[in-house]
């Protein structure tokens, strides 16, 4: 298994509290990405970065903002969580781009419930 | 906007058949396209990946094959065995992203 490890792995938080996801890698790959996955929808792309300080935006990216300050570690954080970012997300890597792909790594979720 | 189907959603097999879940694409521009199985709340394990340039790929018992301009994937599994019993999702990749459907999930019943 790739070296992935998302913490926590499950959180349970109020309306309007703060919320920030880690992932952390041990592979080096360069491509990390956070997803949500929710019923009735094939995940769903949040953020994605493309190295040390390099970010950008997904697909369902309002209300989430990340970091990385290192490349081994991908944050992801709900400002302000909503009812609506109950969900389960995943961390993913890759080691070059999608468009020359080597396999995408994901790791095992963080379930998320917001009350 | 890339949006795929998987069907069926659901299929029930008896041990050793042989099967094959489909997937299709509205957007043929892909790079490449990647399977995966996913067991309950667990994450998502990769089996196969197909170049955009290839037809197919195999591993083990299992087959993919990829049409891109017809924006269809299918993945053959032979000789299923309960072990096998999970969700399987496919996910074309675009620039910066890979999309995913809703999986198709499968029980193999012993």
């Amino acid at each position: 298994d790739a070296g992935i490890t998302q913490s926590p792995r499950h959180k349970v938080t109020e309306t309007g509290t703060p919320v920030t996801l880690r992932c952390h890698q041990t592979e080096n790959h360069r491509y990390m990405y956070w997803y949500r996955q929710d019923p009735g929808h094939g995940l769903r792309l949040i953020h994605y970065s493309y190295g040390v300080k390099d970010t950008d935006k997904g697909e369902v990216s309002d209300g989430y903002s990340v970091s990385r300050s290192k490349t081994e570690d991908f944050l992801l954080t709900l400002e302000s969580a909503t009812s609506s970012q109950t969900s389960v997300y995943f961390c993913a890597i890759s080691e070059t781009p999608p468009q020359v792909h080597t396999e995408a790594f994901f790791g095992q979720g963080t379930r998320l419930t917001v009350v | 906007k890339q949006e795929v189907t998987q069907i069926p959603a659901a299929l029930s097999v008896p041990e050793g058949e042989n099967l094959v879940l489909n997937c299709s694409f509205t957007d043929s521009a892909i790079y490449n396209l990647q399977w995966f199985r996913q067991d309950p709340g667990k994450g998502l394990t990769s089996l196969l990946l197909i170049q955009s340039s290839q037809r197919e790929q195999t591993s083990g018992r299992l087959n993919a094959s990829l049409d891109k301009s017809s924006g269809r994937s299918t993945l053959y599994i032979a000789a299923s065995q309960p072990g096998d019993s999970a969700t399987y999702l496919c996910a074309p990749t675009g620039a910066n992203n890979l999309f995913f459907g809703t999986g198709t999930r499968l029980t193999v019943i012993p």
